[in-house]
């Protein structure tokens, strides 16, 4: 079955520099989350998508933006980067918000900031 | 506003044996949906169970079993005959609000003993 992917899985940038973390979630999937899972830390909601609307937002930084594009595949822009921006940024997706679907997570893309 | 709360960081089971890794939670909502994951070393994060607040049964999945107390607002994560592939960090968490988005508790790391 096909699972949420995410690219790169692996990114090294210095600080002040920009990046930017794509998500393509499962087919048929309508609704994208973001989160942030800083070293040792629970992971945090960024901000999420529904049909290609900006849904919620929760502790993004204003430095960061999203969006989900007409395929629903969504890109997360970080740009004058820190060195506590270096975490691992998941993506979720689910068929819809409901608050009993599961949210399927992918990979994560682990971002480093030297 | 939604609160996890895991008070144990670290768990110790010895394979085979039976073990519990506690969650509380905290919401003004009627519906809600209660979530356990698996996150290994590798960093994916691993769906196990689900119990969604309307639940009368206790969740069950394999080994996997979710003790719901609703009164308590408890959701403990049940593991029978632990397996040296158990050995993970565990988060709860709740999925609410306004976008239905996961707050996560803060994790337990379970390491399995041969």
């Amino acid at each position: 079955a096909a699972g949420v992917i995410q690219s790169p899985r692996h990114l090294i940038k210095e600080k002040r520099e920009t990046a930017t973390l794509k998500c393509y979630p499962i087919p048929r999937h309508d609704t994208v989350y973001w989160y942030q899972q800083g070293p040792g830390q629970d992971p945090q909601f960024l901000i999420s998508f529904y049909e290609k609307m900006q849904s919620d937002k929760g502790s993004i930084p204003d430095r960061f933006s999203a969006q989900q594009f007409s395929d629903y595949h969504s890109e997360l822009n970080m740009s004058s980067l820190e060195l506590g921006d270096s975490a691992l940024y998941f993506c979720a997706s689910s068929a819809d918000r409901g608050t009993y679907n599961e949210q399927f997570f992918g990979p994560g893309t682990r971002l480093t900031v030297l | 506003a939604q609160k996890i709360t895991q008070t144990q960081p670290g768990m110790f089971v010895q394979e085979k044996e039976a073990v519990t890794l506690d969650c509380t939670y905290d919401t003004s909502d009627q519906s809600y949906g209660l979530f356990w994951y698996k996150q290994p070393s590798s960093g994916e994060m691993i769906f196990l169970i689900y119990q969604g607040s309307y639940d009368e049964q206790n969740a069950t999945e394999g080994r996997y079993s979710l003790n719901f107390q609703k009164a308590r607002k408890s959701a403990n994560l049940v593991i029978s005959a632990s397996q040296l592939g158990d050995s993970a960090m565990y988060f709860c968490a709740m999925r609410g609000g306004t976008g239905n988005q996961f707050y996560f508790g803060t994790g337990t790391s379970l390491t399995v003993i041969p």
